[in-house]
């Protein structure tokens, strides 16, 4: 079967780092992508990794391990506005996303 | 240049009843992907439309039916309600060709079974 893995829930200060663990695996791999979703809101598009490395875009930084079925998403100089879910999906051999239950991240001031 | 819009945000139904939801995507995106997200749970993939047909679709009965306009707009039907059904179904586009695009997500829909 196919699973993604990644923790329920996290908890972080106001102006630190978190990173959000998040293995898988799955029938095939074309992609792993990072969501942000708020509380009764849409999911918005954080990062894409098909290749091992670290792809950093301002605050935030997905990296990616093949081998090792694993990736995570780094947020830097954390904001109350990032109180929210982060679902890590990964794009299978057919092209599916297969989505993981997300992470709840709450920031504490 | 809107987004991708669904209708209605809200639907309350009873067990055994027929739903259906609407989507337009993002302009110039030609794909329609439906997720269910249940509360809690990551988006379960429904199917996703493309060119007026079902191109690909997730592990769900044939309850779940759908729809592509020429226009690239769609529709989800769900026939005979659960109370399992209800779930929070998001629409999502994105332009042609199964690799990699972004998927915008549309606001929602949050469909209650009573």
């Amino acid at each position: 079967g196919q699973n993604i893995d990644q923790p329920t829930e996290m908890t972080a200060t106001e102006g630190a780092i978190v990173q959000i663990n998040c293995t898988y695996q799955t029938s095939g791999f074309n992609g792993l992508f990072w969501y942000q979703q708020h509380a009764g809101e849409a999911p918005t598009f954080l990062s894409y990794n098909v290749l091992d490395g670290l792809e950093e875009k301002g605050r935030f930084s997905s990296f990616l391990s093949r081998s090792k079925g694993y990736s995570y998403l780094l947020l830097k100089e954390l904001q109350m506005k990032d109180s929210a879910s982060y679902l890590c999906a990964v794009m299978d051999s057919n092209y599916q996303l297969i989505w993981g239950a997300g992470t709840k991240l709450i920031i504490k001031p | 240049d809107a987004g991708v819009t669904q209708s209605p945000t809200h639907l309350i139904k009873t067990r055994g009843q027929q739903v259906t939801l609407r989507c337009s995507p993002k302009s110039g995106h030609d794909t329609v992907s439906w997720y269910q997200q249940a509360l809690g749970q990551g988006p379960q993939f429904i199917f996703q439309y493309y060119e007026e047909e079902e191109r690909q679709r997730g592990n769900f009965p044939d309850r779940f039916s759908g729809h592509q306009f020429p226009n690239y707009s769609s529709e989800l039907n769900v026939n005979a309600l659960l109370l399992g059904d209800s779930a929070l179904y998001l629409c999502a586009s994105s332009p042609s060709g199964l690799e990699y695009n972004e998927q915008f997500f549309g606001p929602g829909t949050r469909l209650t079974v009573l």
